[in-house]
This record gives structure tokens, sequence and C-alpha cells, in this order.
């Protein structure tokens, strides 16, 4: 089975940029997560979707974050403008509802 | 809320050692409890995980046992291998519909031939 597919894998902008990423989840995927992984810390959550309905977005900064999965399926989140402390890599997970998430390879953010 | 505690690293072996890392957690209700493994370059994958209190979880020669009497899960292995050198993290799911993972802050393994 294909894994999740996240692009781009590395990204370079400057302070207050914007800047986009793409998720592709597994086939069937209800559920799909974008995790924010900073230098030396664990993933943490930013949104979680369930089909194209957001069930958690507590921890999503939405004054410049922004996520979207259009048709149940991919999905986009988008950075504007963009902080110095918004380098980390952003991973995508995906799951059958409360089965284990998988994850892509994820894309590794940096901002200048 | 929920969190997860484990052991700060790096943790540096020399091949065929054994292998121990601790996690401890907070949460309500009845979490799920995983290892996921993250080697470099590379998105993290899941390596073990347990449901219930009791359940012990192993893959790949790794084991964990979810003992809910001392809110822990920590990762063993008898025999460490270079190709297992990595960063691994403990992580819970609090249950119901909502299945966000709570990861610990993750623990960097390298092993030496």
């Amino acid at each position: 089975e294909a894994g999740v597919a996240q692009s781009p894998r590395y990204k370079i902008i400057e302070k207050r940029q914007s800047v986009a990423f793409w998720c592709n989840p597994i086939s069937g995927h209800a559920t799909l997560y974008w995790y924010q992984q900073i230098l030396g810390q664990g993933p943490k959550l930013l949104i979680q979707f369930q089909n194209n309905g957001v069930v958690d977005d507590s921890q999503l900064p939405k004054d410049r974050f922004s996520a979207e999965r259009l048709k149940g399926v991919d999905s986009t989140l988008k950075i504007q403008p963009a902080k110095l402390e918004d380098s980390a890599v952003y991973l995508c997970a995906s799951s059958f509802y409360n089965q284990p998430q998988h994850f892509g390879d994820g894309t590794r953010l940096s901002i200048l | 809320g929920n969190s997860v505690t484990q052991m700060e690293g790096p943790v540096t072996l020399s091949e065929e050692a054994f292998l121990t890392i601790n996690c401890t957690y907070t949460a309500t209700g009845y979490p799920s409890l995983f290892w996921y493994v993250q080697y470099p370059g590379e998105g993290l994958q899941l390596l073990l995980k347990a449901t219930k209190a009791d359940d012990k979880g192993s893959n790949k020669g790794f084991e964990a046992t979810y003992r809910k009497e001392t809110t822990s899960f920590h990762l063993e292995k008898g025999s460490v291998q270079v190709s297992d050198s990595a960063v691994y993290f403990c992580a819970l799911t609090g249950g119901g519909s909502n299945y966000k993972l709570t990861f610990g802050k993750g623990t960097l393994l390298t092993v030496n031939p």
C-alpha cells in the first residue's frame, strides 16, 4: 500500500513570506493530522480532520496558520506570514479512525 | 491534560548491549500507548503499541509492557544492533473520538559496532 505522501521535502523562505505544504493520505483513511516537530522535541498536533471536518485545531496558531482538506482526501497547510519560530518539520499522518497513525516523511521548513 | 515523560538522551551503547528507555505518562481515562521510531531524514514509524493495562507490545525484538499501576511503558531490547540507531518516541492517545497523539521529547539512541 502506498504511504502518506508529502511535498515539498524541504523549503527555505524568509520571514514574513508565505508557504504551503501538501499531503496525500493513505487511500481510505478518514482521519488526517498535521503535526509540527521543532528540533529536539516530539511532534505536536496542529490540526486533526475527520473526512473534511475539523476535529481539533486547538493548538493551531490561527492568526498565521490555516489548513483545509478538500473532499476529505488531500490536505494543505499554509503559513502566512512566517516567523522565525516556525522553523520545524511539518509531519502529516493519516489513520483509519482510531487505528495507528501512519506518517509521511515530512517537510523541513527553514525560515531565514 | 495528557503528557508523556521519557528518558533524556542521548543514549550510546555498544552492539549487543541491553537497551531500556524509560517512559511514564499522565492521562485521564484509558489511554493507548505507543513507541514510534524515527530514522534520520524519515518520518515516524510505529514500532509497537499496547491498548490496555498489562498488554505487552513487541516488534523487531523490542518490547514494552503497559503498567497502569506505575503509569509506565518502558521500551526494552535484549541485544541492540547498529541499525537500531534512531530517535525513539513514546506517545499516547487519550481515547474517545479524538485520536491525537501526545508525544514525549524523544530519545536519541546511537549503537556503536
